[in-house]
């Protein structure tokens, strides 16, 4: 059963501060790695990441993927309070049923 | 943001009775989902369906069946709610030349009394 784990659950920082928040999985057949941000609707993409150690960036935003380790880490740089929300960590195998297997999610908070 | 529409946004039932959720998309992608989210286990995949009549079951799939008559609608129901079904229900698209890359709706609140 693929699995995928995120830590910490939930986080709070101060603006302006640096978080890492990170994610590990074991999926059989990995295609690729999701982030995605989830406010109080719909959980909108971030990055996808296929290849281990090319860092995505946006903005304030970046990550990366270690296939041999198995994980990913998001990085979010001089925090806004506009950057509370879940983060969730994703990961799509492509077999058997070919959706994507979600971790429970970061909560992260950021106090002005 | 893809054109994703789900109806109704929310929904009140009792217990037993059947529920259908709509998913509605306009960007004419092949693949479609159907997810539940709950506090404490994240996002489920119920049903996913890749192409019209094309459907399959997902990790939580028991309680659900799922049709896809149409390329733009993607429907889930539940034939005779319980309350362990009570929860947020997002639909979710990705085109055929990138599957893994999920769009998802805004989402139907259910709650069963």
């Amino acid at each position: 059963e693929d699995k995928v784990v995120q830590s910490p659950l939930s986080l709070v920082v101060h603006e302006g501060d640096t978080v890492t928040l990170n994610c590990s999985y074991e999926v059989t057949n990995f295609r690729s790695l999701l982030w995605y941000k989830q406010e109080k609707k719909a959980p909108t993409f971030l990055f996808m990441l296929t290849s281990s150690g090319i860092e995505k960036k946006s903005g304030r935003l970046s990550s990366i993927l270690d296939k041999k380790e198995l994980f990913s880490i998001l990085n979010i740089t001089a925090t806004q309070t506009g950057d509370s929300a879940i983060y969730l960590c994703a990961v799509y195998s492509g077999g058997g049923a070919d959706g994507l297997t979600f971790g429970k999610g970061t909560h992260l908070i950021i106090q002005p | 943001d893809a054109g994703i529409t789900q109806s109704p946004r929310h929904k009140v039932t009792e217990t037993g009775t059947p529920v259908t959720l709509r998913c509605h998309q306009t960007e004419n992608h092949r693949y479609m989902y159907w997810y539940r989210q709950d506090p404490g286990h994240g996002l489920r995949l119920i049903h996913y369906s890749y192409g019209v009549k094309d459907t399959d079951k997902g990790e939580v799939s028991d309680g659900y069946s799922v049709s896809r008559s149409k390329t733009e609608d993607f429907l889930l129901t539940l034939e005779s709610a319980t309350s362990s079904q009570t929860s947020v229900y997002f639909c979710a698209i990705s085109d055929q030349l990138a599957q893994d890359s999920q769009f998802f709706g805004p989402g139907t609140r259910l709650t069963v009394l």
